[in-house]
């Protein structure tokens, strides 16, 4: 198994462009998470996938989309950037939501806005 | 709101010497207490999950216990390869059953 996977590493955009932040695991996983980390601060929630066609806003959701089309794939779309979207994108998946299940972390996107 | 406060937030150790980290939570309904491991460049490894105040887990050279407020992680005789950011984490009755995420602690370990 790979895990989760996540492309691209790293990335520079200019502000207004968009782009899409792309995140896949192969564990058969229902939920999915986008978090962001920035500096001092904890990583916070931005959207989340209970399971296939099924999306939700997290504590930051402005300026991003995401859609659940397949159980594999849960891509965060930056329509418009923003100066204060830099930072480091992590996707994370568990076999359900809920404490009891592990929540395993891709190796996460460093994403600079200019 | 769910609140976590990770103290200190960087810790230089000697190979050998003990310690402790302290992770302070306010939640609404306690699902799971998070320990993570987060090497410098790469995504927060899980470490440990405990449920109710005065459950113990071990691993290693890492202790994780928790109180109905707070929750340590012990480090014994740690070494050089212990040096990582440790994340702690609660997991509230929010509907989106988010992580809510400490700013960690740095640790490192000096041979």
């Amino acid at each position: 198994n790979a895990g989760v996977t996540q492309t691209p590493k790293f990335q520079v955009l200019k502000t207004g462009q968009s782009m899409t932040l792309q995140c896949a695991q192969d564990m058969n996983h229902e939920y999915m998470s986008w978090y962001r980390q920035d500096p001092g601060m904890g990583l916070r929630l931005i959207h989340y996938s209970v399971g296939a066609g099924i999306t939700d806003q997290g504590e930051v959701p402005n300026g991003y989309n995401v859609s659940r089309s397949t159980t594999e794939d849960f891509p965060l779309r930056l329509l418009s950037a923003a100066p204060s979207q830099t930072s480091v994108y992590f996707c994370a998946s568990s076999l359900r939501q809920g404490a009891y299940n592990e929540q395993f972390f891709g190796p996460g996107t460093r994403l600079t806005v200019l | 709101e769910d609140q976590v406060t990770q103290s200190p937030e960087a810790l230089r150790l000697q190979e050998g010497e003990s310690s402790s980290l302290n992770c302070s939570y306010t939640v609404s309904g306690l699902r799971g207490l998070f320990w993570y491991r987060q090497d410098p460049g790469k995504g927060p490894e899980f470490l440990f999950t405990l449920y109710s105040a005065g459950e113990e887990k071990e691993k290693e050279r890492l202790k994780a216990t928790l109180t109905k407020k707070e929750s340590f992680l012990h480090i014994t005789a740690p070494k050089p390869e212990d040096s990582a950011t440790y994340l702690c984490a609660v997991q509230g009755e929010s509907v989106d059953y988010k992580l809510s995420f400490g700013a960690g602690t740095t640790v490192t370990v000096r041979a």
